[in-house]
């Protein structure tokens, strides 16, 4: 079945250094590839996504390009910041468009000033 | 919009005790997912609906668990006979069903069970 890898966490770095998390997956057909990021205490939220190949998803300084030819969605950030520290999940959307996500374990993120 | 509403926040109860958790999708998504989310198994899905309608409840970890979907504004996640194991934070997620859309979550009910 489908399924999502990251990297495991945690992660800590310091302020203003460069981020790399990656996530690989596994599915049949064309799915949809998705970013959450989930700050303490409180829900997940999308960061950023991309519906198809070659298309890079963005959102405050975060970047991932879908790559379907090494099945990867590597989460970037040039220079993290404090309030950066949360725990990001990779998903990608099943098929058959119920909706459903599979999400990988989450890397927890620390970044210390 | 006010996003997906979830009740009570926080829950503490006694082993044995039934519990029943709410939400409350935002207006216009046609499915409804339920996640329960610990520090040692990470977040798991448990079931989810579409159009009201209950399709994999695979997750679903014992028959103590139950969900109800009555009306496309309205689910029930209900625990009967609660017990320590179920102590954990419960997320409802909502989405209008795509396979490119947004799933949008609830702020999560933290259930303690003594």
């Amino acid at each position: 079945g489908d399924s999502v890898t990251q990297m495991e966490g945690p992660v800590t770095l310091s302020e203003e250094a460069f981020l790399t998390i990656n996530c690989t997956y596994t599915a049949t057909g064309y799915p949809s590839l998705f970013w959450y990021v989930q700050y303490p205490g409180e829900g997940l939220q999308l960061l950023l996504k991309a519906t198809k190949a070659d298309d890079k998803g963005s959102n405050k300084g975060f970047e991932a390009t879908y790559r379907k030819e090494t099945t990867s969605f590597h989460l970037e950030k040039g220079s993290v910041q404090v309030s950066d520290s949360a725990v990001y999940f990779c998903a990608l959307s099943e098929s058959g468009n119920t909706g459903k996500l599979i999400f990988g374990q989450g890397t927890t993120l620390q970044v210390k000033p | 919009d006010a996003g997906v509403i979830q009740s009570p926040r926080h829950e503490v109860t006694e082993m044995g005790q039934e519990v029943t958790l709410r939400c409350k999708p935002i207006s216009g998504h046609n499915s409804l997912f339920w996640y329960r989310q610990t520090m040692m198994r990470g977040l798991e899905l448990l079931i989810y609906f579409n159009n009201n309608v209950p399709i994999d409840d695979s997750g679903m970890p014992e028959d103590r668990f139950s969900a109800k979907m009555p009306n496309a504004s309205f689910s029930t996640l209900k625990i009967q006979p609660s017990e320590p194991r179920d102590s954990a934070v419960y997320f409802c997620a909502s989405t209008r069903g795509g396979s490119t859309d947004t799933q949008y979550f609830g702020p999560g009910t933290r259930l303690t069970v003594l």
